[in-house]
């Protein structure tokens, strides 16, 4: 079966870096997008970066571009998101998910991996 | 960026009630809408997508549908399972966009 199993996260200091990974395993891992949604503490969810299934291009919100880079190994069928001048505002759990092979809906989510960016 | 806004942001209602959420954009985006649905503690789960086809294994009670811009979720009979918070997301415009949410809880 599907699964995607997230590891990384933490505690950080305000402008640290932290880096996330996101195991696929139970599908094709090439063959799909992925992305990386955040959600704030109490808040709701905010896409904030996916890669297309050959590397080919990426995409990013405004709210972290410049900051935060998303990559993928398809040989390791991994996902991993760098996150570099961490601040405050960054804190929320981090959820890696699998679009659809048709388009940009989410069958699959990883279990979510808490960064907490405090002094 | 297209933004989503869900209405309301919360909603009280009794087992069996049939309970309807609103999701609006802010500018045309066909059919390029799913609903999921998120309990406390758990990752999303999706419900809709291409804004009124059910994914596999979700109950019939949910249903979706669009007339233009606005979005609607339903639930035709709630069950003490549904209570939950429920997020629309678009990917019509390559930055996808989530509404902020409607929680539903129980009267």
């Amino acid at each position: 079966q599907v699964q995607l199993v997230q590891s990384g996260g933490g505690l950080v200091k305000p402008g640290g870096s932290l880096r996330l990974s996101c195991a696929a395993s139970g599908f094709t891992f090439s063959d799909y997008f992925m992305s990386w949604v955040r959600q704030a503490p109490g808040k709701g969810l905010e896409w904030i970066s996916y890669i297309s299934s050959t590397n080919t291009y990426t995409r990013y919100a405004d709210s972290v571009k410049g900051r935060f880079t998303i990559s993928r190994d398809n040989a390791k069928n991994s996902l991993s998101l760098q996150m570099n001048s961490l601040r405050a505002e960054d804190t929320a759990v981090y959820y890696c998910a699998r679009e659809s092979r048709v388009s940009g809906w989410y069958n699959y989510w990883g279990q979510g991996t808490l960064v907490t960016v405090s002094s | 960026d297209i933004q989503m806004t869900q209405s309301p942001s919360s909603l009280s209602a009794s087992v069996g009630d049939r309970v309807t959420f609103t999701c609006r954009a802010s500018q045309a985006i066909g059919i390029s809408l799913a609903w999921y649905q998120q309990k406390p503690g758990k990752a999303p789960n999706l419900l809709v997508y291409s804004a009124s086809r059910l994914e596999s294994g979700v109950p019939s009670r949910f249903s979706g549908s669009v007339s233009g811009t606005d979005y609607t979720l339903t639930i035709g009979s709630l069950q003490p399972e549904d209570f939950a918070t429920y997020y629309c997301q678009q990917y019509y415009d390559p930055q996808y966009t989530f509404g902020q949410g409607t929680r539903l809880e129980i009267k």
